[in-house]
């Protein structure tokens, strides 16, 4: 049971054009919502992350909009570079205890020059 | 400050071996997990450590064990290795209570193949 769901595995974009990465979660009770970029042999680095009482958060070229009542959310790139070309996971999140991360599969966003 | 370092990077074992994937960190973070990835199955979660002498499962335990050495080093054991545990194997570590961003920091993986 997916609870978190991106259903594009890639994307292709034109440089300096907008990426938009979407993703879908099932479990109301998720917190905190987050998105990694991933470069091939290196670990997940944090990008910019929405808590569940905000619907939009924005840092420099990267904004993050929420939309509770469709469970769902959307990475926005603006304007779109190469260097940005990586994997994007969304994570949503549950402290208990700990913070459990449940990711999404991933998209590969690849920024054509 | 190294954030959080993994060994070793590679690893090929045959199924029955054992082995240990070490992990540390130098953020004196509380919460320690373990993850691995997967084609098409995104990032999901071994076990994870709330902090230092506690540990618990996470979405896909079995065939694993954890050890919470102390705040710094958090290891995952293979007891016997199977096929199905070929995947890249993350530790992260975040602040308990989550800091502005509620982020984890990832290490930079071991790539682990069982034949």
């Amino acid at each position: 049971d997916q609870q978190v769901k991106q259903n594009s595995p890639s994307l292709s974009v034109q440089e300096g054009r907008i990426s938009i990465l979407n993703c879908d979660y099932t479990n109301s009770m998720f917190d905190y919502f987050l998105w990694y970029k991933k470069y091939p042999a290196e670990g997940p680095t944090f990008l910019i992350s929405i808590s569940s009482i905000k619907d939009k958060n924005e840092d420099g070229r990267f904004t993050v909009f929420l939309n509770k009542s469709a469970k769902h959310l959307s990475l926005h790139i603006v304007p779109s570079q190469p260097g940005d070309s990586a994997v994007y996971f969304c994570a949503a999140s549950l402290i208990q205890g700990a913070q459990k991360l449940v990711f999404g599969q991933g998209t590969r966003l690849t920024i054509n020059p | 400050n190294a954030g959080v370092t993994q060994t070793p990077k590679f690893q090929v074992l045959k199924t029955g071996q054992s082995m240990t994937l070490q992990c540390a960190q130098d953020m004196n973070h509380n919460s320690m997990y373990w993850y691995r990835q997967d084609p098409g199955m995104g990032l999901r979660l071994i076990y994870y450590s709330a902090s230092e002498g506690t540990t618990d499962k996470g979405e896909v335990p079995n065939g694993y064990n954890v050890s919470r050495l102390n705040k710094r080093e958090f290891s995952l054991r293979l007891e016997s290795a199977a096929p199905s545990q070929t995947s890249v194997y993350f530790c992260a570590s975040s602040e308990l209570p989550p800091g502005s961003n509620n982020e984890q920091f990832f290490g930079p993986g071991t790539r682990l193949t069982v034949l």
